[in-house]
């Protein structure tokens, strides 16, 4: 059982370029997303999709786009990297976040460094 | 969004001592404060979770004391060992909404 699975675990991007990762989930989970880890700064939640065929932004979403591709996979899109997007990206899972519990899964990170 | 204080932000402590980490929440309206381990190069994992109509859970070596009027909660870790070092972060959340993550505190536990 993989769990969360994202690819790549690392990227180097020059400024301007675009990428996107990407992100599965096997445990049949409704809700998934994107957070950044910068130090200091905690988890920040990007975007979120709380079911198939929804997303919304969360605390940081400028730069960023996203696709909720099936109930498995969410991807993440940086259209013109900037150096701000240097961090950490954790992609998550969960089921009954929003019903005030539950737990989330996440998977072990993707390091983007923009020069 | 609503802010969730942690402090301290790095701690050290000897083999065998407890290890407190100690949180501050705004958000009345916040019901559910799990605790997240992280260690280098992994994801963030559940720890333990309370709900404020307790004021204490443990598991194992692990506990959550929580302080309602006080809007506090703390992680207690008794006889820390080397393998607990990691990076912790407390949250909070409440129905309808994410979670929202304290900024974490770097755990090292000497030999």
């Amino acid at each position: 059982n993989a769990g969360v699975t994202q690819t790549p675990k690392f990227q180097v991007l020059k400024t301007g370029q675009s990428m996107t990762l990407q992100c599965a989930q096997d445990m049949n989970h409704n809700s998934m997303y994107w957070y950044r880890q910068d130090p200091g700064m905690g988890l920040r939640l990007i975007y979120y999709s709380a079911s198939e065929g929804t997303t919304d932004k969360g605390e940081v979403p400028n730069g960023y786009n996203v696709s909720r591709l099936n109930k498995r996979e969410f991807s993440l899109r940086l259209e013109s990297a900037a150096p701000s997007q240097t961090s950490v990206y954790f992609c998550a899972s969960s089921d009954q976040i929003l019903e005030g519990a539950g737990e989330l899964f996440f998977g072990e990170g993707s390091r983007l460094t923009v020069l | 969004q609503q802010q969730v204080k942690q402090s301290p932000q790095s701690l050290i402590v000897q083999k065998g001592g407890i290890s407190i980490i100690n949180c501050a929440y705004e958000n009345t309206a916040f019901d559910y404060f799990p605790w997240y381990q992280q260690f280098p190069g992994k994801g963030p994992a559940l720890l333990i979770a309370i709900r404020p109509d307790v004021s204490e859970k443990k598991e194992g070596r692990f506990t959550i004391s929580f302080n309602k009027s006080a809007k506090q909660f703390s992680l207690h870790i008794m006889d820390s060992q080397p393998g607990d070092s990691a990076t912790y972060f407390c949250a909070a959340s409440t129905t309808g909404q994410n979670f929202v993550f304290g900024p974490g505190t770097r755990l090292s536990v000497l030999p």
